[in-house]
Protein backbone atom coordinates (compact mmCIF):
# COMPACT_ATOMS: atom_id res chain seq x y z
CA UNK A 1 0.00 0.00 0.00
CA UNK A 2 1.30 3.37 -1.20
CA UNK A 3 2.29 5.72 1.59
CA UNK A 4 4.13 9.08 2.47
CA UNK A 5 7.70 8.55 3.90
CA UNK A 6 9.48 11.14 5.89
CA UNK A 7 13.22 12.06 6.75
CA UNK A 8 15.14 11.93 8.96
CA UNK A 9 13.12 10.81 11.75
CA UNK A 10 14.85 12.85 14.31
CA UNK A 11 16.20 16.18 14.05
CA UNK A 12 18.63 17.35 16.23
CA UNK A 13 20.06 21.29 15.31
CA UNK A 14 21.61 24.12 17.22
CA UNK A 15 19.08 27.37 17.50
CA UNK A 16 19.90 29.50 14.35
CA UNK A 17 20.62 26.60 11.92
CA UNK A 18 18.82 25.97 8.74
CA UNK A 19 17.06 22.54 8.46
CA UNK A 20 15.25 21.12 5.73
CA UNK A 21 12.50 18.50 6.64
CA UNK A 22 11.79 16.05 3.53
CA UNK A 23 8.81 14.69 2.26
CA UNK A 24 7.65 12.03 -0.08
CA UNK A 25 4.12 11.94 -0.71
CA UNK A 26 1.96 8.99 -2.25
CA UNK A 27 2.94 9.33 -6.35
CA UNK A 28 -0.72 10.26 -7.84
CA UNK A 29 -1.30 12.89 -5.15
CA UNK A 30 -1.71 16.37 -6.13
CA UNK A 31 -2.27 17.99 -2.61
CA UNK A 32 0.69 18.97 -0.32
CA UNK A 33 0.36 20.02 3.82
CA UNK A 34 2.96 20.40 6.12
CA UNK A 35 1.84 20.24 10.23
CA UNK A 36 3.06 21.19 13.26
CA UNK A 37 2.49 19.49 16.90
CA UNK A 38 4.24 20.80 19.71
CA UNK A 39 4.91 17.81 22.36
CA UNK A 40 1.29 17.20 24.35
CA UNK A 41 -0.20 19.88 22.04
CA UNK A 42 -2.80 19.59 19.46
CA UNK A 43 -2.08 19.37 15.83
CA UNK A 44 -1.68 22.74 14.04
CA UNK A 45 -1.55 23.50 9.82
CA UNK A 46 0.94 25.32 8.34
CA UNK A 47 0.95 25.41 4.96
CA UNK A 48 -0.68 23.71 1.63
CA UNK A 49 0.59 23.47 -1.70
CA UNK A 50 -0.84 22.95 -4.98
CA UNK A 51 0.45 23.42 -8.31
CA UNK A 52 3.52 24.48 -7.63
CA UNK A 53 2.46 26.95 -5.95
CA UNK A 54 1.01 28.01 -1.83
CA UNK A 55 -2.40 27.68 -1.63
CA UNK A 56 -2.33 28.82 1.89
CA UNK A 57 -0.31 29.25 5.27
CA UNK A 58 -0.97 29.91 8.50
CA UNK A 59 0.34 32.70 11.23
CA UNK A 60 3.12 30.77 12.15
CA UNK A 61 4.69 30.13 8.89
CA UNK A 62 6.43 33.46 9.15
CA UNK A 63 9.35 34.15 6.43
CA UNK A 64 11.59 31.69 8.61
CA UNK A 65 9.53 28.59 6.63
CA UNK A 66 9.13 27.60 2.93
CA UNK A 67 8.64 25.08 0.83
CA UNK A 68 9.24 23.70 -2.15
CA UNK A 69 9.13 20.54 -4.95
CA UNK A 70 12.21 20.47 -6.52
CA UNK A 71 11.82 17.50 -8.93
CA UNK A 72 8.26 16.16 -8.80
CA UNK A 73 8.89 13.48 -5.64
CA UNK A 74 9.76 15.40 -2.77
CA UNK A 75 8.21 17.90 -1.01
CA UNK A 76 10.40 20.32 1.71
CA UNK A 77 9.81 22.00 4.99
CA UNK A 78 12.97 24.31 5.13
CA UNK A 79 13.42 26.65 8.79
CA UNK A 80 16.27 28.87 7.42
CA UNK A 81 17.46 29.95 11.35
CA UNK A 82 15.52 27.67 13.75
CA UNK A 83 14.14 28.63 17.46
CA UNK A 84 13.46 26.63 20.69
CA UNK A 85 9.61 27.36 20.10
CA UNK A 86 10.45 25.50 16.85
CA UNK A 87 11.21 22.21 18.64
CA UNK A 88 8.10 19.71 17.51
CA UNK A 89 7.06 17.03 15.20
CA UNK A 90 6.35 17.51 11.51
CA UNK A 91 4.34 15.92 9.64
CA UNK A 92 3.73 15.94 5.78
CA UNK A 93 0.05 14.85 4.35
CA UNK A 94 -0.60 14.40 0.76
CA UNK A 95 -4.18 14.18 -0.60
CA UNK A 96 -5.29 12.86 -4.05
CA UNK A 97 -7.52 15.46 -4.31
CA UNK A 98 -8.35 18.35 -2.42
CA UNK A 99 -11.63 17.62 -0.88
CA UNK A 100 -10.58 14.05 0.47
CA UNK A 101 -8.85 12.58 3.08
CA UNK A 102 -5.16 13.68 3.53
CA UNK A 103 -2.84 10.29 3.88
CA UNK A 104 0.08 11.49 6.72
CA UNK A 105 3.75 10.88 7.05
CA UNK A 106 5.20 9.48 10.44
CA UNK A 107 6.25 12.73 11.03
CA UNK A 108 9.94 13.69 11.95
CA UNK A 109 11.17 15.07 15.60
CA UNK A 110 12.78 18.11 15.56
CA UNK A 111 15.41 18.89 18.36
CA UNK A 112 16.41 22.47 18.81
CA UNK A 113 19.06 23.08 21.37
CA UNK B 1 -13.26 30.96 11.69
CA UNK B 2 -14.02 27.32 12.21
CA UNK B 3 -13.03 25.46 15.57
CA UNK B 4 -13.08 22.19 16.95
CA UNK B 5 -13.82 21.35 20.30
CA UNK B 6 -12.80 17.65 22.14
CA UNK B 7 -13.80 18.28 26.05
CA UNK B 8 -12.37 14.99 27.44
CA UNK B 9 -8.77 15.21 27.91
CA UNK B 10 -8.76 11.75 29.10
CA UNK B 11 -11.00 8.42 29.02
CA UNK B 12 -10.11 5.27 29.61
CA UNK B 13 -12.52 1.93 29.35
CA UNK B 14 -12.53 -2.05 30.11
CA UNK B 15 -11.39 -4.34 27.51
CA UNK B 16 -14.53 -5.18 25.22
CA UNK B 17 -16.94 -2.65 26.36
CA UNK B 18 -17.77 0.40 24.54
CA UNK B 19 -16.69 3.95 24.71
CA UNK B 20 -17.80 7.58 23.24
CA UNK B 21 -15.32 10.44 22.74
CA UNK B 22 -16.90 13.40 22.04
CA UNK B 23 -16.43 15.98 19.16
CA UNK B 24 -18.21 19.29 18.78
CA UNK B 25 -17.38 21.98 15.91
CA UNK B 26 -18.56 25.52 14.79
CA UNK B 27 -18.50 26.37 11.08
CA UNK B 28 -21.02 28.52 9.32
CA UNK B 29 -19.87 26.40 5.95
CA UNK B 30 -22.62 24.07 5.05
CA UNK B 31 -20.06 21.52 3.00
CA UNK B 32 -17.39 20.04 5.10
CA UNK B 33 -15.82 16.58 5.93
CA UNK B 34 -15.49 15.42 9.34
CA UNK B 35 -12.42 13.18 10.60
CA UNK B 36 -11.20 11.18 13.52
CA UNK B 37 -6.94 9.82 13.40
CA UNK B 38 -5.55 8.52 15.70
CA UNK B 39 -2.31 8.59 17.25
CA UNK B 40 -0.87 5.95 19.31
CA UNK B 41 2.87 6.53 21.18
CA UNK B 42 4.94 5.88 17.53
CA UNK B 43 2.91 9.41 17.09
CA UNK B 44 1.80 8.54 13.37
CA UNK B 45 -1.65 9.80 12.40
CA UNK B 46 -4.15 7.13 11.63
CA UNK B 47 -7.58 7.88 9.86
CA UNK B 48 -9.81 5.53 11.47
CA UNK B 49 -13.05 7.06 9.86
CA UNK B 50 -14.60 10.31 7.86
CA UNK B 51 -17.92 11.52 7.86
CA UNK B 52 -19.04 13.82 4.59
CA UNK B 53 -21.57 16.65 5.84
CA UNK B 54 -23.70 16.12 3.16
CA UNK B 55 -24.35 11.95 4.20
CA UNK B 56 -27.06 11.94 6.56
CA UNK B 57 -26.21 8.51 7.09
CA UNK B 58 -23.67 8.21 10.20
CA UNK B 59 -19.89 6.56 8.96
CA UNK B 60 -18.56 3.14 10.33
CA UNK B 61 -15.96 1.03 9.98
CA UNK B 62 -16.20 -2.19 11.53
CA UNK B 63 -15.84 -1.58 15.43
CA UNK B 64 -15.75 2.64 14.71
CA UNK B 65 -19.32 4.32 14.05
CA UNK B 66 -20.14 8.25 14.43
CA UNK B 67 -22.89 10.13 15.94
CA UNK B 68 -23.17 12.80 13.14
CA UNK B 69 -25.32 15.30 14.30
CA UNK B 70 -25.58 18.10 11.33
CA UNK B 71 -27.65 20.76 13.44
CA UNK B 72 -26.02 19.92 17.29
CA UNK B 73 -22.70 20.28 15.30
CA UNK B 74 -21.48 17.19 17.10
CA UNK B 75 -19.67 14.42 16.02
CA UNK B 76 -18.51 11.57 18.47
CA UNK B 77 -16.88 8.23 18.26
CA UNK B 78 -17.86 5.53 19.51
CA UNK B 79 -15.44 2.60 19.55
CA UNK B 80 -17.10 -0.63 20.66
CA UNK B 81 -15.28 -4.25 21.77
CA UNK B 82 -12.62 -2.40 22.55
CA UNK B 83 -9.20 -3.27 22.23
CA UNK B 84 -5.78 -2.94 24.16
CA UNK B 85 -4.33 -1.66 20.44
CA UNK B 86 -7.18 0.84 20.88
CA UNK B 87 -4.98 3.03 23.34
CA UNK B 88 -4.08 5.85 21.87
CA UNK B 89 -4.53 9.68 21.20
CA UNK B 90 -7.65 10.93 19.12
CA UNK B 91 -8.22 14.01 17.37
CA UNK B 92 -11.25 15.17 15.54
CA UNK B 93 -10.79 17.06 12.46
CA UNK B 94 -12.81 19.51 10.33
CA UNK B 95 -12.16 20.28 6.50
CA UNK B 96 -13.71 22.58 4.97
CA UNK B 97 -14.60 21.89 1.14
CA UNK B 98 -15.88 24.65 -0.29
CA UNK B 99 -12.34 26.16 -0.69
CA UNK B 100 -9.04 25.75 -2.69
CA UNK B 101 -7.24 24.97 0.59
CA UNK B 102 -8.64 22.11 2.53
CA UNK B 103 -6.58 22.09 5.51
CA UNK B 104 -7.34 20.30 8.77
CA UNK B 105 -8.38 21.79 12.03
CA UNK B 106 -8.12 20.07 14.63
CA UNK B 107 -9.09 19.41 18.63
CA UNK B 108 -7.07 19.25 20.94
CA UNK B 109 -7.43 15.57 21.69
CA UNK B 110 -8.90 12.65 24.14
CA UNK B 111 -6.11 10.42 25.01
CA UNK B 112 -7.56 6.91 25.12
CA UNK B 113 -6.46 4.34 27.70
CA UNK B 114 -7.75 0.51 27.12
CA UNK B 115 -7.71 -1.08 30.54
CA UNK B 116 -6.96 -5.48 30.53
Amino acid sequence: EPEVTQTPSHQVTQMGQEVILRCVPISNHLYFYWYRQILGQKVEFLVSFYNNEISEKSEIFDDQFSVERPDGSNFTLKIRSTKLEDSAMYFCASSVQGANEQFFGPGTRLTVL
Amino acid sequence: AQTVTQSQPEMSVQEAETVTLSCTYDTSENNYYLFWYKQPPSRQMILVIRQEAYKQQNATENRFSVNFQKAAKSFSLKISDSQLGDTAMYFCAFMRTTSGTYKYIFGTGTRLKVLA
